[in-house]
């Protein structure tokens, strides 16, 4: 298994464009979220899914919008980039909604915003 | 709600020295506890969790930690510390029936030589 694999690995980006991350896991789980990673902040939930078609905010979703059309993926989009969002992006997923269970963790994708 | 405060966020040890990475945490219900460890370039691993059973909690690589209800705390130890054991550590906290986890600042653990 593979596990929580995402895409692209690096990436920068000019103030305005767009663009979207894509989240894949192959462990069936139910929960799948998006984090970003900024240094001494520790991980911020971004959005989360608690299953196909459903998505939520997290603690900081403004800027960003997602879809869980599959079960396996959990996309993340930025419409417009502005360079407070140059950061680390980091997706999960847990199997379900108790917290015994843990959350898998993605290699993450570097972001740059100029 | 919950949260997490993480004291000291860089640490430095002797390789053979005693780990202690202290985590503390607030929460309105009874809270299940997280430890995750990055390694350079890497997403996060889970060391060990606290689910409610018992309070000394042993995870991967010789890593343990204590929750202390009274002190609200749920600090991370290894009696020896490894060269291989410099990463980032993080703790998190989670209600029993939550389904997110809200994560502490991140604690930069240094293995001297």
């Amino acid at each position: 298994n593979a596990g929580v694999t995402q895409t692209p690995k690096f990436r920068v980006l000019k103030t305005g464009q767009s663009m979207t991350l894509l989240c894949a896991q192959d462990m069936n789980h139910e929960y799948m979220y998006w984090y970003r990673q900024d240094p001494g902040m520790g991980l911020r939930l971004i959005h989360y899914s608690v299953g196909e078609g459903t998505t939520a905010k997290g603690e900081v979703p403004d800027g960003y919008n997602v879809s869980r059309l599959k079960k396996q993926n959990f996309l993340l989009g930025l419409e417009s980039a502005a360079p407070s969002q140059t950061s680390v992006y980091f997706c999960a997923s847990s199997y379900e909604q108790r917290a015994l269970w843990e959350q898998f963790f993605g290699p993450g994708t570097r972001l740059t915003v100029l | 709600a919950q949260s997490v405060t993480q004291l000291g966020s860089h640490v430095s040890v002797s390789e053979g020295a005693l780990v202690l990475l202290r985590c503390n945490y607030s929460s309105s219900v009874p809270p299940y506890l997280f430890w995750y460890v990055q390694y350079p370039n890497q997403g996060l691993q889970l060391l060990l969790k606290y689910t409610s059973a018992a309070t000394l909690v042993k995870g991967i690589n010789g890593f343990e930690a204590e929750f202390k209800k009274s002190e609200t705390s749920f600090h991370l130890t290894k009696p020896s510390a490894h060269m291989s054991d410099a990463a980032e550590y993080f703790c998190a906290v989670s209600g029993e029936y939550g389904n997110k986890l809200v994560f502490g600042a991140g604690t930069i653990l240094r293995v001297k030589s």
